[in-house]
């Protein structure tokens, strides 16, 4: 019931494509799903994050669609660059604690 | 500010040999964290720091102690290394508060470990 499931492991698009990646979870309890962004060598930095009292959320190129009743979020990047490649992970948290169960992540390429 | 520093950034180890990684953060956080990277299973929680003070376990205990020296400072021990200990380690914290909005955590560069 901890699990946070993500798809697909490896994306590649074209420049000003439009990748979505997708999570999702089990515990009603969590209330707070971010999504890290990792360059090669580099700690995961928080790209954008939701609330479950939202269905989307956009920050720039990036949006957060969340599907409450069946609990799946997703990731989209709106005209994708080759400065995106990166590695995406979602992570959930809440239900008392905030400590983070993270997805396997999704490497992207970006072709430019 | 230098955010989440982690000393060293690499390390090889022979099997058997023990050695302590450092964290240390400098934006006053509660909280502190250390995970495992490893390809195909994404970061998964070794250990946690509430608080100063306290410690507790997380999904990958085993083969790790914790200290949490003080608010700053949070490291990490493998008394007795294994090859299945190979991997990269990060260390993160965070500073949530009841009724917040965020519990956004922030990562250091890393430590990339091999055990021969």
């Amino acid at each position: 019931q901890q699990q946070v499931k993500q798809s697909p492991q490896s994306l590649i698009v074209q420049k000003g494509g439009i990748p979505i990646i997708n999570c999702a979870y089990e515990n009603t309890a969590f209330d707070y799903f971010p999504w890290y962004q990792q360059f090669p060598g580099k700690g995961p930095a928080l790209l954008i994050a939701i609330r479950p009292d939202v269905s989307e959320k956009k920050e720039g190129r990036f949006t957060i669609s969340f599907n409450k009743s069946a609990k799946q979020f997703s990731l989209h990047i709106m005209d994708s660059q080759p400065g995106d490649s990166a590695t995406y992970f979602c992570a959930a948290s809440g239900g008392g604690t905030y400590k983070y169960i993270f997805g396997t992540g999704t490497r992207l390429k970006v072709l430019a | 500010n230098a955010g989440v520093t982690q000393t060293p950034k690499f390390q090889v180890l022979k099997t058997g040999q023990s050695m302590t990684l450092q964290c240390a953060q400098d934006m006053n956080h509660n909280s502190m964290y250390w995970y495992r990277q490893d390809p195909g299973m994404g970061l998964r929680l070794i250990y946690y720091s509430a608080s100063e003070g306290t410690t507790d376990k997380g999904e990958v205990p085993n083969g790790y102690n914790v200290s949490r020296l003080n608010k700053r400072e949070f490291s990490l021990r493998l008394e007795s290394a294994a090859p299945s200990q190979t991997s990269v380690y990060f260390c993160a914290s965070s500073d949530p508060r009841i009724g917040s909005y965020s519990y956004e955590q922030y990562f250091g560069p890393g430590t990339r470990l091999t055990v021969t």
